[in-house]
């Protein structure tokens, strides 16, 4: 069955960098495009970066471009969200989505998500 | 960036009610609208693709509608695992984007 493991989650200080981690299993990264999507404490979800199935194609929210990196290894059916630069405001818990198909119509699996909390 | 707002924020309900929830989008986005539920620390879980396209295992008393920039999610008996959060996402363009959400509570 499908499942989506995030780590990499932690207590972090302003302008230091930290790498999300996202095992799959149970289906083959290779036919997939994949997200990242955050949640804030008490707040709703925001959509953070999309890397597509074969990796040629990814895009960011403007609130983490220039400062977080998404990846991917198919080989290995991993997905990566590489942040740098945290600003207090990225604190939240971080999802991993799958995609329903190769095209982005939504997210039919999700990680249990990790915390990232950024704080002096 | 295309913004999507919820009515209503908050809405308080019985078992066995009949249920609509709102999304409007502040421009067209034909039918590339999701919606998912959430319960209070647990990840998001998809209900509805393509704005009426019921995923796979989600029971049928759950239905989604319109196109364009009015979207209605309607649960047509509540059930008590249906008290949770609701979002909206629109996936017509980049950056995608949620609405702020509905909390369906018992009343």
């Amino acid at each position: 069955q499908v499942q989506l493991v995030e780590s990499g989650g932690g207590v972090v200080q302003p302008g230091r960098s930290l790498r999300l981690s996202c095992a799959a299993s149970g289906f083959s990264l290779s036919f997939y495009g994949m997200h990242w999507v955050r949640q804030a404490p008490g707040k709703s979800l925001e959509w953070v970066a999309i890397s597509s199935y074969d990796g040629t194609y990814k895009d960011y929210a403007e609130s983490v471009k220039g400062r977080f990196t998404i990846s991917r290894d198919n080989s290995d059916n991993m997905l990566y969200l590489q942040m740098s630069s945290l600003r207090v405001e990225d604190t939240a818990v971080y999802y991993c989505a799958k995609d329903v198909g190769i095209a982005s119509t939504g997210c039919d699996s999700w990680g249990q998500g990790t915390l990232v909390t950024v704080s002096s | 960036d295309i913004q999507l707002t919820q009515s209503p924020s908050f809405l308080s309900a019985s078992v066995g009610d009949r249920v609509t929830i709102t999304c409007r989008a502040s421009q067209g986005i034909s039918s590339y609208l999701a919606w998912y539920q959430q319960n209070p620390g647990k990840a998001p879980k998809l209900l509805i693709y393509s704005a009426s396209t019921l995923q796979s295992g989600v029971p049928s008393r759950f239905s989604g509608s319109g196109s364009g920039t009015e979207f209605t999610l309607t649960i047509s008996s509540l059930q008590p695992e249906d008290f949770a959060t609701y979002y909206c996402q629109q996936v017509q363009t980049y950056p995608l984007t949620f609405g702020p959400g509905t909390k369906v509570d018992i009343k």
